[in-house]
This record gives structure tokens, C-alpha cells and sequence, in this order.
């Protein structure tokens, strides 16, 4: 079974520019979830999808955005960079509608660097 | 707000020994609590979960412990190996739709 996977790996962008980050769910995965890690520090929730619908949003401002598709795999979208929107971007997958206890099985993430 | 508390400095131990990770939490009262190990740049991997109900659970070489009351959680590894060093990382849920992670510790276990 494969895992989830997220493109790309590594990104350098531009302070201002804009960024999309693609993630694909474990087949049959129905639920993706974003997080942000800044270096050192810890997993900062960002969005919850799922069956095509926002379900749930982390303490982001609006520039951060995403979707999910009819097949569950996601986009995360950033607008206007800022230096401290580097970081790592994981996106997690679960079979389990409701978040309380889903088990959540992470991509290895897309390394963004804002200069 | 709710918080989550992990040992900040890196826990080193000797191999074979047991290492024991904290979990505190405040400010509100999770149902399940969920451990994770993430190795550098690579995206965590779950372990255990344990319910409110459950004082304990265990698998293979890990034991968890979940007390309400202190609104802590112990993690255990036991005959320690370098290959489990890695970042350890807590997430007791934080309610519907969101699965809140504490910043994790880092455990190195020396030869």
C-alpha cells in the first residue's frame, strides 16, 4: 500500500510569491490534514478536509488556503510569502471521519524556504 | 487556551536502559491521546494510542501511561536501542476535527 506522498520535497520561493503544495492520501483515505513544523519547533494544525470540504481551520491567517479534489488529494496554497512561512508542510491522511481519534499517517512533507 | 507540554531538552540514556518521556497537558480534557516518533526531515510515524479509560497500554518494547487527574501522560521505552532515537511526540486530541501535537522530545540513546 502506498504512503502518502507530497510534492515537491523541496521548495525555494521569494518573499511575496505564491506556493502550492500537492499531497495524496493513503488510497481510500477519505480525510487530509495540513500542518506547518517551523524549524525547532513543533506541529501547528493549518486545515482539515475532507469529502471534498473544509472541515476545520488552525489559527492561520487567510493567505493560507487549500482544496481538496474528487480522488482526496489536496492542495495547500500559500499567497504573499512571508520569510517566516518557512518551514516543513506535512500532510496527513485518515480513514476516520471524525478527528478526535484519528490515527493519522503523515507524508514526509514539502521543505519550503521563503528568502 | 489548551497546551501541551514535552520536555524541551534532548533526553540522553545508555543503551538498554529505559527512557521515560512526560506529557502535560492543560486546559481541557482529551478523550485519546496519541504518541508519535519522527526521525529528522521525515514526517512522524503513530505509535500508540490510549483512551481516557485505559490506565495503561503497551506494545512490543513501549508502554504508555494515561492519568486524567494529573493530566499526564509517561511514555516508556524499555531496553533501549540507538535505532530509537529519534523526536517523540504527544498529541492528546484536541477536540473534534483537530489532533493537537506537543513541540516532542528528542531522545538520543548512546552505545
Amino acid at each position: 500500500e502506498a504512503g502518502v506522498t507530497q510534492s515537491p520535497t523541496h521548495l525555494i520561493k521569494t518573499r511575496g510569491q505564491q506556493v502550492t503544495l500537492r499531497c495524496s492520501p493513503i488510497s481510500g483515505h477519505t480525510s487530509v490534514y495540513w500542518y506547518q513544523q517551523a524549524l525547532g519547533l513543533g506541529l501547528q494544525f493549518l486545515l482539515w478536509y475532507d469529502e471534498g470540504e473544509e472541515r476545520n481551520r488552525g489559527n492561520f491567517p487567510p493567505r493560507f488556503s487549500g482544496r481538496q479534489f474528487p480522488n482526496y488529494s489536496s492542495e495547500l496554497n500559500v499567497n504573499a510569502l512571508e520569510l517566516e512561512d518557512s518551514a516543513l508542510y506535512l500532510c496527513a491522511s485518515s480513514g476516520v471521519k471524525t478527528g478526535v481519534n484519528s490515527l493519522l499517517h503523515f507524508g514526509n512533507g514539502t521543505r519550503l524556504t521563503v528568502t | 487556551s489548551q497546551k501541551i507540554e514535552q520536555n524541551s531538552e534532548a533526553l540522553n540514556i545508555q543503551e538498554g536502559k529505559t527512557a521515560t518521556l512526560t506529557c502535560n497537558y492543560t486546559n481541557y480534557s482529551p478523550a485519546y491521546l496519541q504518541w508519535y516518533r519522527q526521525d529528522p526531515g521525515r514526517g512522524p510515524v503513530f505509535l500508540l494510542l490510549i483512551r481516557e479509560n485505559e490506565k495503561e497500554k503497551r506494545k512490543e518494547r513501549l508502554k504508555v501511561t494515561f492519568d486524567t487527574t494529573l493530566k499526564q501522560s509517561l511514555f516508556h521505552i524499555t531496553a533501549s536501542q540507538p535505532a530509537d532515537s529519534a523526536t517523540y511526540l504527544c498529541a492528546p486530541s484536541g477536540g473534534y476535527n483537530k489532533l493537537i501535537f506537543g513541540a516532542g522530545t528528542r531522545l538520543a540513546v548512546h552505545p
